[in-house]
């Protein structure tokens, strides 16, 4: 079956600096990724998406590119802000659903000042 | 506005209740989800309903049961409730297009 992995439980880090978020899938079908961030107590949200393969898709200062060759999905943000604190969800849809979201275990980003 | 909204925000039980949480949409989204969220484990999916009275079963579907019997309405069943059933409850709709929208969860402890 489909599965996604996270590879970071938790990353630290000190405003100003670069994030990369690790996500990696299997699926047999053509892939659709995506992007979820959870803050603390709320619901988890849409942060981007992408099924085009070596596409740049960016949001809020937060990017990511799908390469289907190396079945990677890494979010990036060139600046974090104590606002970023939170969860993030890899998350992969196969192209042969039945609108199945398959979920990666989450990483936990902790910005300090 | 587009909404999803679960009740109650927050339940206890106790061992051997049964337990309805109610979810809610206002965007006629066909697909609705549950989910249950565990720390370090994700958000692993319990049902799938892809109109009314047509659900799959997810990825942990055992002591779960769901109802469907309008569009905008998907109710989550746990019959004779246990503690391992402790949990962060999410409940979510989507177009189609992949894009889920989460209620706000329900906070359950089996006690």
């Amino acid at each position: 079956g489909d599965s996604v992995t996270q590879t970071e439980g938790l990353v630290t880090l000190t405003k100003g600096l670069p994030v990369m978020l690790n996500c990696t899938y299997q699926t047999t079908y053509s892939p659709f990724l995506f992007w979820y961030v959870q803050h603390l107590n709320e619901a988890p949200k849409l942060l981007l998406k992408s099924s085009t393969d070596n596409k740049r898709t960016e949001h809020q200062g937060f990017y990511a590119t799908l390469h289907k060759s190396s079945s990677s999905f890494h979010l990036q943000k060139s600046s974090v802000q104590l606002s970023d604190s939170a969860l993030y969800f890899c998350a992969l849809r196969d192209g042969g659903s039945n609108a199945k979201l398959t979920f990666g275990k989450g990483t936990k980003l902790s910005v300090k000042s | 506005d587009m909404k999803v909204t679960q009740m109650p925000r927050y339940l206890i039980k106790r061992m051997g209740e049964n337990v309805l949480l109610e979810c809610g949409q206002d965007m006629s989204h066909e697909t609705m989800y549950w989910y249950r969220q565990d720390p370090g484990l994700g958000l692993q999916l319990i049902y799938i309903s892809y109109d009314v009275d047509s659900n799959s079963e997810g990825d942990i579907p055992k002591g779960y049961r769901v109802s469907r019997k309008k569009r905008e309405h998907f109710s989550l069943i746990l019959d004779s409730a246990k503690t391992n059933q402790t949990s962060v409850y999410f409940c979510a709709s989507s177009s189609g297009t992949g894009t889920l929208y989460f209620g706000s969860g329900t906070r359950l402890t089996v006690l």
